[in-house]
């Protein structure tokens, strides 16, 4: 079985500003990594993902996200942070060659401040 | 539609009462999730349909949650004898082909909120 901690339950932070949301991941096999935002009233949608290959995965809207497979890390960052990213984001990963049921963690809720 | 719906958006009921809860995917996708999300959580598997069949259902947590998808489209979540800790969003996704290679992307509806009193 794999699990997700999101260690950050809310970020806040001033527009313009970097920002990480942290996630770790436990499994006793490979994974893949996923991160999902929630905008406020609307359903999740897929930000990006890690499948193989380079470990810095990229969304269209500036997020990058880098697997540290030694760490067991997929945290989520941007540079440049607008007051429309504040959601709620989810990490979560599922197995390789296993039924595609992710396990997500408990989300952060990213609060960007003019 | 273009995407995930779900109704009804708010479901409120009284304890013991039978709720079903519709989910209508995107046109093609054979493969749909029921996903339970209490306030504060993380979306909570719940079953896997591919097509008809239930594919997956070790996420419900007791027999009062049943799940249809008769024709292989449209689904519904029916949960018998509710219960006060059964308020939560309900979500359901949507992705295309076969589980298995773990990169089918899912796309979500909205979510039915279901308040039991």
């Amino acid at each position: 079985a794999q699990s997700v901690t999101q260690l950050d339950s809310q970020v806040p932070v001033f527009e313009e500003a970097p920002v990480e949301l942290r996630c770790n991941y436990s499994s006793s096999v490979s994974v893949y990594l996923f991160w999902y935002v929630q905008y406020p009233n609307q359903g999740l949608q897929l930000l990006l993902k890690y499948l193989s290959g380079s470990t810095l995965v990229e969304s269209i809207n500036g997020f990058e996200a880098e697997f540290n497979k030694s760490q067991t890390s997929f945290h989520l960052r941007k540079p440049s942070v607008h007051i429309s990213d504040t959601a709620e984001y989810f990490c979560a990963v599922t197995r390789w060659g296993g039924s595609y049921i992710p396990t997500f963690g408990r989300g952060t809720s990213l609060i960007v401040h003019p | 539609g273009a995407g995930v719906s779900q109704t009804p958006s708010n479901k409120v009921t009284e304890k013991g009462k039978y709720v079903e809860l519709r989910c209508d995917p995107i046109s093609g996708h054979t493969a749909l999730y029921w996903y339970r999300q209490s306030l504060g959580q993380g979306p909570e598997f719940l079953i896997y349909f591919q097509g008809t069949g239930a594919a997956d259902d070790s996420g419900l947590p007791n027999d009062r949650f049943f799940a249809v998808r008769p024709e292989g489209s449209v689904s519904t979540l029916k949960i018998q004898r509710t219960e006060r800790g059964d308020s939560a969003v309900y979500l359901c996704a949507s992705s295309q082909g076969t589980s298995g290679s773990g990169d089918n992307e899912q796309f979500f509806g909205p979510g039915t909120r279901l308040t039991v009193l």
